[in-house]
């Protein structure tokens, strides 16, 4: 069974310029994650979407935004981009169901995102 | 979800068992703890989970305490391929949706 893929792998963009993030989940998973990650923050949750619907969000202003399709790929767009955006961008897939302990995460490789 | 504490780093000689503890003293009666890692400039990978029971899996084994105030993850033969930083992780099975709250973790560096 095929993994998390995640593209572009690398992005080199300019401050105020606006990227898109693409994010192909596990074949069967309806539930895709997305996280930043930074060496001042960590690994912080963006937003969660399940069956194209926004399900959980994090604490990230509204340039932040994502988008899933029918087959589950998903998307995440950040506008107005600043320099303390430059982060590893992770993308996670799991079943998605709910009141049940087997929803482990598989997560992408991720994409470097540089704001110069 | 219940905070966690977890050592920064520990070291551990590739070969022998790697022992690595986590604190969940707030930890509720419906909360699973998770394990996951990261080796380096890769995306997190899921080790193994429970709520009370010892666990054992391919990967790990997962000791939590009688009280559930905390857990161990036990790699039996740590090997240089198992230098990470290892996350635990608490969250209620009964929950929408699949977020985690990654705390800062624990760098595991297995030496030859």
């Amino acid at each position: 069974k095929a993994g998390v893929t995640q593209t572009p792998r690398y992005l080199i963009k300019t401050r105020g310029q606006q990227v898109t993030l693409s994010c192909s989940p596990i074949s069967g998973h309806r539930s895709v994650s997305w996280y930043q990650q930074t060496p001042g923050q960590g690994l912080q949750f963006l937003f969660e979407y399940f069956s194209e619907t926004q399900r959980n969000k994090g604490n990230f202003p509204g340039r932040f935004s994502g988008r899933q399709f029918s087959n589950s790929r998903s998307e995440m767009n950040v506008s107005t981009l600043e320099l303390g955006d430059s982060a590893l961008y992770l993308c996670a897939s799991s079943l998605g169901r709910s009141g049940t302990s087997r929803n482990e995460q598989f997560f992408g490789p991720g994409t470097r995102l540089t704001v110069l | 979800d219940a905070k966690t504490t977890q050592p920064p780093s520990m070291d551990c000689a590739e070969g022998r068992a790697a022992n690595l503890p986590c604190n969940h003293s707030t930890i509720s009666g419906n909360e699973y703890v998770y394990w996951y890692r990261q080796i380096h400039s890769q995306g997190p990978q899921y080790i193994i989970h429970g709520l009370k029971n010892n666990e054992t899996n391919e990967m790990a084994s997962l000791i939590i305490t009688e009280d559930r105030k905390s857990s161990t993850l036990i790699l039996p033969h740590a090997t240089l391929r198992d230098t990470a930083v290892y996350y635990c992780i608490v969250r209620p099975k009964e929950t929408s949706g699949s977020r985690l709250t990654f705390g800062e973790g624990t760098q595991l560096t297995v030496n030859p």
